[in-house]
């Protein structure tokens, strides 16, 4: 069973303050890791999908940074804004990319005005 | 182009009946997976089509079952309902298998 984990499980940031958080997996025969945001209300979205060690995506405010030998990828937000409180899910789809896509529990984060 | 479309929105079924959900996918895009999200749990996988064909499989039981069709869309049924199958299900596409997925805005069933 493949384990993804994330870290914090919510959060809450003042609005214009950064902020970042953590999404673990196994580093054993690493494939591939997406970030999706999850809007109230909406369709999760896809963030990134990164897949090289040492990769760093950006998509505005937004950039995620990927380690594949130690298995986690940071998420981060530069000064944070009310329209990006959502919920920030991490999947993997295991070995090769031949399994399921796996989610972590995710990151609920709530921009405080 | 058009995103992928799940029908129904909102569906309310009693104990013991039977339901089944319809995804499209976005145009082009072969591979099909759905999901069970209820509350206070992440999105737990159900089943991946590619193809026509069922690639993975989660760990729910066998009242659960889908099958994609030729043109790539996708159902998913679920027999004898239980007051436990109440959740938001959720189809994604992507053009190949666990390549970026584009996910529908779901099926909120309610069994009563």
């Amino acid at each position: 069973i493949l384990n993804v984990e994330q870290s914090p499980q919510s959060l809450h940031v003042q609005e214009g303050d950064s902020t970042n958080f953590t999404c673990s997996f196994p580093s054993s025969n690493f494939y591939a890791l997406h970030w999706y945001r999850w809007e109230t209300a909406k369709s999760p979205e896809a963030l990134f999908v990164m897949t090289l060690n040492g990769d760093e995506k950006k998509k505005g405010r937004i950039s995620a940074t990927l380690n594949t030998k130690e298995g986690y990828s940071y998420l981060y937000i530069k000064g944070s804004q009310p329209e990006d409180s959502a919920t920030y899910l991490c999947a993997s789809p295991g070995l090769r990319g031949n399994e399921k896509l796996t989610f972590g529990t995710g990151t609920r984060l709530t921009i405080i005005p | 182009k058009a995103g992928v479309t799940q029908t129904p929105r909102y569906l309310i079924k009693t104990r013991g009946q039977q339901v089944t959900l319809s995804c499209s996918p976005i145009s082009g895009h072969r591979s099909v997976s759905w999901y069970q999200q209820t509350p206070g749990q992440g999105l737990q996988f159900l089943f991946e089509y590619f193809s026509e064909t069922q690639r993975n499989k989660g760990n729910f039981p066998g009242r659960f079952s889908g099958r994609q069709f030729s043109n790539s869309r996708s159902e998913m049924n679920v027999s004898t309902l239980e007051l436990g199958d109440s959740a938001l299900y959720l189809c994604a596409s992507s053009l190949y298998l666990n390549t970026e997925a584009f996910f529908g805005q779901g099926t909120r069933l309610t069994v009563v």
